[in-house]
């Protein structure tokens, strides 16, 4: 069964530089999300993404945030000067849209150091 | 901001045991409600998506129904196995693209 792929699984990285998280949607999906999760806390919508722009993002993408869909497969989440705050596993997610599931990757844990 | 509930937080069963859990979601701009499971190490997994008031949705030992007129659903589990361990997510959708998920209901049965 397709799958979405997300790279790296773990990132360390110093408070205040720049991360990269990666994910690779099911191709045939137009509808691209990332969530993340704080230990212990809910799971928290980020932003979707689709037809090459964004299209709703939550309180907590801020300016620091951004996502790319830079060749057609990737599809980027940057964190420009991370904070302690933003350590938590990352979950990209892609969808056909309409009311369909979505489909997970399987995250990438960021600890913001 | 959208207030999508889940109760309980966490339960532990015995195996053997059936089970049920609660979603609340806001019951107006209702477009689908989603159930996923979350094992642990492993990325939430779909279990069910729901769209009509009345619906009612069966896969092996688990079934979930859904009233979008009160903004409630109920996932049941019959017979519970050790394998069920999991984080449930419900996650409701208000329209076409964003989805908000539930504070999840961790259960545990214990053989």
């Amino acid at each position: 069964e397709p799958e979405v792929t997300q790279t790296p699984s773990h990132q360390v990285t110093q408070m205040g530089q720049e991360v990269i998280l990666r994910c690779v949607p099911i191709s045939n999906h137009l509808y691209f999300y990332w969530y993340r999760q704080i230990l212990g806390q809910k799971v928290e919508f980020l932003v979707s993404f689709y037809n090459n722009e964004i299209s709703e993002k939550s309180e907590i993408f801020d300016d620091q945030f951004s996502v790319e869909r830079p060749d057609g497969s990737n599809f980027t989440l940057k964190i420009r000067s991370t904070k302690l705050e933003d350590s938590a596993m990352y979950f990209c997610a892609s969808g056909t849209g309409g009311g369909e599931k979505l489909f997970f990757g399987s995250g990438t844990q960021l600890s913001v150091l | 901001i959208l207030n999508v509930e889940q109760s309980p937080q966490s339960l532990h069963v015995q195996e053997g045991d059936s089970t049920n859990f609660t979603c609340s979601f806001p019951s107006s701009n209702f477009y689908a409600l989603h159930w996923y499971r979350w094992e642990t190490a492993k990325s939430p997994e779909a279990l069910f998506v729901m769209t009509l008031n009345g619906d009612e949705k069966k896969k092996g030992r688990i079934s979930a129904t859904l009233n979008t007129k009160e903004g409630y659903s109920y996932l049941y589990i019959k017979g519970s196995q050790p394998e069920d361990s999991a984080t449930y997510l419900c996650a409701f959708r208000p329209g076409y693209q964003k989805v908000t998920f539930g504070t999840g209901t961790k259960l545990q049965v214990i053989p």
